[in-house]
């Protein structure tokens, strides 16, 4: 089964701090993975995605990684800003439609 | 370039009457996918659809639940009967194309929100 986990499940930085995110899953095949930022109340939308021979890629402030032996990704934001509170949610594609969601963590970034 | 759009953003409904949620895809795009997602949880995978046909429908329960995209017109997930138990954010997504490669990116609406008094 097709499984995507994440961690922690929530945690609370200060304005200006750093923070990762982690991802572990188990789909197979590999197709692409994801991570998106679902503020509340809205859709989830993309920051960033790597196929298997990608190990890392930045958007701004948001640094992921990929290691696609081990299964795992990351999401690192850099100095965290209080728009960075939010849910962010790691989807893994194994190529065709159906796309397997985590549950996301939960960021809130305090003044 | 307008985005997903759905609507309504908020519904409430009491048991045993009927939900309809509408979602219109970006600009360009005929292929649709409908989530649910439950407190606390993931997204989960419920139909696809292109103009005028379901290509799966695998993640929607065969009882109550009914999606259609005609080929005029906005996409329509439509629950009969609503029970407690379908409360949830319902989203909506897009794409120019079908499978989920680089360049087939599935954009998100702003979901609908249904709560079953």
């Amino acid at each position: 089964k097709n499984q995507v986990e994440q961690s922690p499940q929530s945690l609370i930085i200060l304005e200006g701090k750093n923070c990762t995110l982690q991802c572990n899953y188990t789909v197979s095949p590999f197709s692409n993975l994801r991570w998106y930022k679902q503020d509340t109340g809205r859709g989830p939308v993309s920051l960033t995605i790597m196929t298997f021979s990608e190990n890392t890629k930045s958007n701004g402030r948001y640094t992921a990684t990929l290691d696609a032996d081990t299964k795992q990704s990351s999401l690192h934001i850099t100095a965290s800003q209080l728009s960075d509170s939010a849910s962010y949610i790691c989807v893994v594609s194994a190529g065709d439609y159906k796309l397997s969601f985590g549950a996301g963590t939960t960021v809130t970034v305090r003044a | 370039n307008a985005g997903v759009m759905q609507n309504p953003r908020h519904l409430v409904r009491r048991r045993g009457q009927e939900a309809r949620l509408r979602c219109s895809p970006m600009k360009g795009h005929s292929h649709v996918y409908w989530y649910r997602q439950l407190p606390e949880e993931g997204l989960k995978f419920m139909v696809y659809l292109q103009k005028e046909n379901i290509i799966d429908e695998s993640g929607m329960p065969k009882e109550r639940f009914s999606a259609e995209f005609p080929k005029e017109g906005p996409s329509i997930l439509r629950i009969q009967q609503v029970v407690r138990g379908d409360s949830a954010a319902y989203f909506c997504a897009s794409s120019s194309a079908g499978g989920t490669n680089m360049g087939n990116e599935q954009f998100f609406g702003p979901g609908t929100r249904l709560t079953v008094l």
